[in-house]
């Protein structure tokens, strides 16, 4: 059975600082990987994915997949307090189409003014 | 441009009572999805679609059924309530050779 584990938090990080965000995940044939942020009450939208080894940035989010850990993180640069939310991380065997998204339970994640 | 629309957004069900939450999307997507969220949980798949007459079983499936008849429809239906299946359904949908899931408001469902 495909699992995806993260820290529940909750993750107090203050305003201005750096937050990580950590997933695992356990079947090795995995090759897609999404971070999704869930204000509370709505639904996921998709702020970052990733497909091979290293880095991938995009404005304030840095990515980090390592396939051997099966591991994927995520890195909010100058947090602010609009990006309190969780943050749900998702895996996919394939490219998130056919066989559908696989998700941790989320980690609360509260920056603090 | 209306994306993914779940209706209704509230729901509240009696036990044994039976009923379709409707999911359409106007993108032209051929991947669709329906997944149920439980409090400080993370979103399971019930059901998926690759294509208009063409549905799978995803890791919850018990206790609901799903058809797709048109590429921008997908209902999932829940045939006798059970209070376990109080929770929030998300309808997605994906561009197939895309990646990004677009999610649908959700429907909270509550069984008493």
């Amino acid at each position: 059975q495909k699992e995806v584990e993260q820290n529940s938090g909750p993750l107090s990080v203050p305003e201005g600082a750096i937050a990580s965000l950590n997933c695992t995940y356990s079947d090795r044939v995995s090759q897609s990987f999404f971070w999704y942020r869930q204000y509370s009450g709505k639904s996921p939208e998709l702020i970052m994915s990733i497909y091979s080894n290293g880095d991938k940035e995009d404005g304030r989010f840095t990515a980090q997949l390592n396939k051997a850990s099966q591991y994927v993180s995520l890195l909010i640069r100058d947090s602010q307090p609009s990006d309190s939310a969780t943050y749900l991380c998702a895996v996919s065997l394939t490219g998130g189409g056919a066989d559908g998204l696989t998700f941790g339970k989320g980690t609360h994640l509260i920056i603090q003014p | 441009n209306a994306g993914v629309t779940q209706t209704p957004k509230f729901r509240i069900l009696k036990i044994g009572q039976s009923m379709t939450l409707q999911c359409t999307q106007d993108m032209n997507h051929n991947y669709m999805y329906w997944y149920r969220q439980d409090p400080g949980m993370g979103l399971k798949l019930i059901y998926y679609s690759v294509g208009a007459g063409i549905t799978d079983k995803g890791e919850v499936p018990n206790g609901y059924n799903v058809s797709r008849s048109t590429t921008e429809d997908f209902p999932l239906r829940l045939e006798l309530a059970a209070p376990s299946q109080t929770s929030v359904y998300f309808c997605a949908s994906i561009l197939t050779g895309n990646t990004e899931a677009f999610f649908g408001q959700g429907t909270r469902l509550t069984v008493v």
